[in-house]
Formats: C-alpha cells, sequence, structure tokens
C-alpha cells in the first residue's frame, strides 16, 4: 500500500517568517495530493490540495509543490501568524484509501 | 457547524462492553469514512464505503464492526477492545471515493477511552 513519509515531526517558527513542510510518497499511482490543518481538539480541516497533473498551487499564503518524478510535494505557508500553529498533514490518494503522513506540529510564536 | 457529525464526543468503556460510535453526514456526499487517531502516528484509515456498499477493510480486527445502513449514516460497533484502542475515532465523508477530486470532510470525533 501508499506510505507517506512527513518532514519534520515539529516545526518552530517567529512570526513573518516561511514555514516548509516536505512529504515523499511510495506509489507512483497516487494522483491527489491534499493538505489538512489540526487545531488542538479539533477536527482535520482542508486548506490546500493538488492534483497530479498540477505542478504548484497557491492560494493567499499557502503554497503546495508537487514533484511526480519524486514522488514528493510540498507545503509552503508564507509570513506566518500565531494562528498558523497547528498540526498539518499531509496525505496521498491511491484508489480509494487516502493515506496520511504522521503530522507535523507547527509552533509560529510572536 | 460541520456538516459531520459524530457521537458522542467522548467514550470511556470497559473491556468487555459494547458500544457503537454514530456519524451523520449533512452534504449529500456517497462514501463515508472511519479512521483512527492515535498519538505519534498517522491517521489510519479503517473502514471505506460507497453509497453504503464497504469497499475497502484495511486489516481491522473483527472487534470493530461498522454499518452503514445509508448514505448518511456510518456506525462504528465496538466489542471487547483492548487499552491500545484506545484513540480518537474520525469519521468522514467525500462526494464520492474514487475521485481525485473530492476531499475529505471530518466530524469533530470520538475521544475513546478503553479501560
Amino acid at each position: 500500500g501508499e506510505n507517506v513519509e512527513q518532514h519534520p515531526s515539529t516545526l518552530s517558527v517567529q512570526e513573518g517568517d516561511s514555514a516548509v513542510i516536505k512529504c515523499t510518497y511510495s506509489d507512483s499511482a497516487s494522483n491527489y495530493f491534499p493538505w489538512y490543518k489540526q487545531e488542538l481538539g479539533k477536527r482535520p480541516q482542508l486548506i490546500i490540495d493538488i492534483r497530479s497533473n498540477v505542478g504548484e498551487k497557491k492560494d493567499q499564503r499557502i503554497a503546495v509543490t508537487l514533484n511526480k518524478t519524486a514522488k514528493h510535494f510540498s507545503l509552503h505557508i508564507t509570513e506566518t501568524q500565531p494562528e498558523d500553529s497547528a498540526v498539518y498533514f499531509c496525505a496521498a490518494k491511491s484508489g480509494y484509501a487516502l493515506n496520511f503522513g504522521k503530522g507535523t506540529s507547527l509552533l509560529v510564536t510572536p | 457547524e460541520t456538516g459531520v457529525t459524530q457521537t458522542p464526543r467522548h467514550l470511556v468503556m470497559g473491556m468487555t462492553n459494547k458500544k457503537s460510535l454514530k456519524c451523520e453526514q449533512h452534504l449529500g456526499h456517497n462514501a463515508m469514512y472511519w479512521y483512527k487517531q492515535s498519538a505519534k502516528k498517522p491517521l489510519e484509515l479503517m473502514f471505506v464505503y460507497s453509497l453504503e456498499e464497504r469497499v475497502e477493510n484495511n486489516s481491522v480486527p473483527s472487534r470493530f464492526s461498522p454499518e452503514c445502513p445509508n448514505s448518511s449514516h456510518l456506525f462504528l460497533h465496538l466489542h471487547t477492545l483492548q487499552p491500545e484502542d484506545s484513540a480518537l475515532y474520525l469519521c468522514a465523508s467525500s462526494l464520492m471515493v474514487s475521485s481525485y477530486n473530492s476531499p475529505l470532510h471530518f466530524g469533530n470525533g470520538t475521544r475513546l477511552t478503553v479501560t
């Protein structure tokens, strides 16, 4: 089955700096790559996603890049704010299953 | 207000109890999922239903028994659980199970503690 690796497991940045989270996947047939944000005690919520026929997608301060050849994709958050502090999960879709990485705990300090 | 509602929010049960988790979605979706979220582990897919038919069972022990009576409701029946089954159980739905452009919408989860 699909194996999704996510790094780093924790990330601390100063407010205003950028944050980058990286994921790799194993199944070359995976065709959909969403990112979820989970605040403490809350449900995961989709923040951005990318399909396999697209290399980059941007939504305000958030961007995702995909390198299909290398089988890795990344989340970029610019101008970070304290409310960006949360756990971020990458995922890759293979068949019916959406397989998740272990998560990155992001802390943005004022 | 989430379109996916899970009850109860918290559940404490003994190893010999039988209990059920309930999930309801109000989004008109055709696919529903159960995920298990444990500390320091990825979200683990347990079951996938498409139009009330189970399409994936990820080697889940038989002490977990799903039920999908219609496309809006999903249950997870629990019996003779082990302490290591303590986790957050998340229900999710999506428009279609096979579409790559059909994101998951999660419920708030049921925090299960097995004593």
